[in-house]
């Protein structure tokens, strides 16, 4: 299994710019989130969403949009992009982030590191 | 709202020695623990889960106990190797979300 996938793993992008990071799971798993860390900081919960067609905010979403037409895919779009975005940016996945049944162990994609000049 | 601390920031100790780190929340009404370890530049990998109904869970070297009642957990390493050195958070549910502490930055020197 691919688990979480997160793609471009690197991208510079100029002031004002707009990009979306892609991120896929094959697990099946119904919730999905985003997270940044920037330098030295712990992860900070952009996005997040319970299923197909449900989103919500976390704690930073200003200047960023989610979408999730489907289980596997959770794309984060970035509007206007500013250096305060400059960041690594993580897409997880669990089954079901309650109780739940067996084991529900986050999963993390590898990361995409962003840098806005 | 569930708040997560881990305790030290940092840790440096020479190879070979047993380690304990510290988790902390502040609302014991958690349905699990995990411990994740996150080498420099690269994303979590999932190291242990333990379960409300769970006291202890090892794997290896790691051993992560639970006690729900006073809000712990800790992380033992036994006889750490400089292939543990990275940063080790803990997360626990809140909500439909998980909450992570800052993580303890380990250095294991040879």
């Amino acid at each position: 299994n691919a688990g979480v996938t997160q793609t471009p793993k690197f991208r510079i992008l100029k002031i004002g710019q707009s990009m979306t990071l892609q991120c896929t799971q094959d697990m099946n798993h119904n919730y999905m989130y985003w997270y940044r860390q920037d330098p030295g900081m712990g992860l900070k919960l952009i996005y997040y969403s319970v299923g197909a067609g449900i989103t919500d905010k976390g704690e930073v979403p200003n200047g960023y949009n989610v979408s999730r037409s489907t289980t596997e895919d959770f794309p984060l779009r970035l509007e206007l992009a500013a250096p305060s975005q400059t960041s690594v940016y993580f897409c997880a996945s669990i089954r079901q982030a309650g109780q739940g049944l067996g084991a529900n162990v986050l999963t993390f994609g590898a990361g995409s590191r962003l840098t806005v000049l | 709202k569930q708040e997560v601390t881990q305790i030290p920031a940092a840790l440096s100790v020479p190879e070979g020695e047993n380690l304990v780190l510290n988790c902390s929340f502040t609302d014991s009404a958690i349905y699990n623990l995990q411990w994740f370890r996150q080498d420099p530049g690269k994303g979590l990998t999932s190291l242990l889960l333990i379960q409300s109904s769970q006291r202890e869970q090892t794997s290896g070297r790691l051993n992560a106990s639970l006690d729900k009642s006073s809000g712990r957990s800790t992380l033992y390493i036994a006889a750490s190797q400089p292939g543990d050195s990275a940063t080790y958070l803990c997360a626990v549910p809140g909500g439909q979300k998980l909450v992570f502490g800052t993580g303890t930055r380990l250095l294991v020197s040879p």
